[in-house]
């Protein structure tokens, strides 16, 4: 079946430092990747996607990687702020229409 | 240019009493989708609808859980004599199709006591 997981369930960065979060997909059938953020107490909020047509893209601030030969994702945060402290999932589409499945998340720690 | 809106953020209710939870779409959004969320873990997706249908029901149980999405207001997401297993937050997000950005709402938190 489907399935996305994280290497890492948690990372402690200092501020300033940039930060690597990892992901693991199963289903190579997948065309559509999605990085969320999630604070504590809200909903995901969306940093940046990727089609499978791609292998990087830049946002601000924010780079995705996209290795489909060994089905790896990750987030790439450059001079990372504590505002960036929360929960990132990945999320992945893939043969099913329209569903995204997700990750189990990684909490992600920036200390000033 | 309200965002997903859900109500309540927070539900309490008795084991066997019924809860209802609604999320109303961005503006100009027809496809609405239905996640639930564990403490400390990943969201599971439940179901997918666009207006009056049922597109994706795979992560819905089959028992005491049903969604709608009428033509006018809001998509309701039902669950029926609730346990305390169905403790959990649920979230609805939206998008103008399937392969378009999701945005989410702020997501309900259901206690069941």
């Amino acid at each position: 079946g489907e399935s996305v997981g994280l290497h890492l369930p948690t990372l402690s960065v200092q501020e300033g430092d940039n930060s690597i979060i990892n992901c693991a997909y199963s289903n190579s059938a997948s065309d559509y990747f999605i990085w969320y953020k999630q604070e504590s107490g809200k909903g995901p909020q969306f940093i940046i996607d990727i089609r499978s047509n791609m292998d990087k893209r830049q946002g601000q601030r924010v780079t995705v990687l996209l290795n489909k030969t060994v089905k790896h994702l990750s987030l790439q945060i450059a001079a990372t702020q504590p505002g960036d402290s929360a929960v990132y999932f990945c999320a992945e589409k893939g043969t099913s229409y329209g569903k995204l499945t997700f990750g189990q998340g990684t909490i992600l720690t920036v200390h000033p | 240019n309200a965002g997903v809106m859900q109500n309540p953020r927070h539900l309490v209710r008795r084991r066997g009493q019924e809860a209802r939870l609604r999320c109303s779409p961005m503006k100009g959004h027809s496809h609405v989708y239905w996640y639930r969320q564990l403490p400390e873990e990943g969201l599971k997706f439940m179901v997918y609808l666009q207006k009056e249908n049922i597109i994706d029901e795979s992560g819905m149980p089959k028992e005491r859980f049903s969604a709608e999405f009428p033509k006018e207001g809001p998509s309701i997401l039902r669950i029926q004599q609730v346990v305390r297993g169905d403790s959990a937050a649920y979230f609805c997000a939206s998008s103008l199709g399937p392969p378009s950005e999701a945005f989410f709402g702020q997501g309900t938190r259901l206690t069941v006591v």
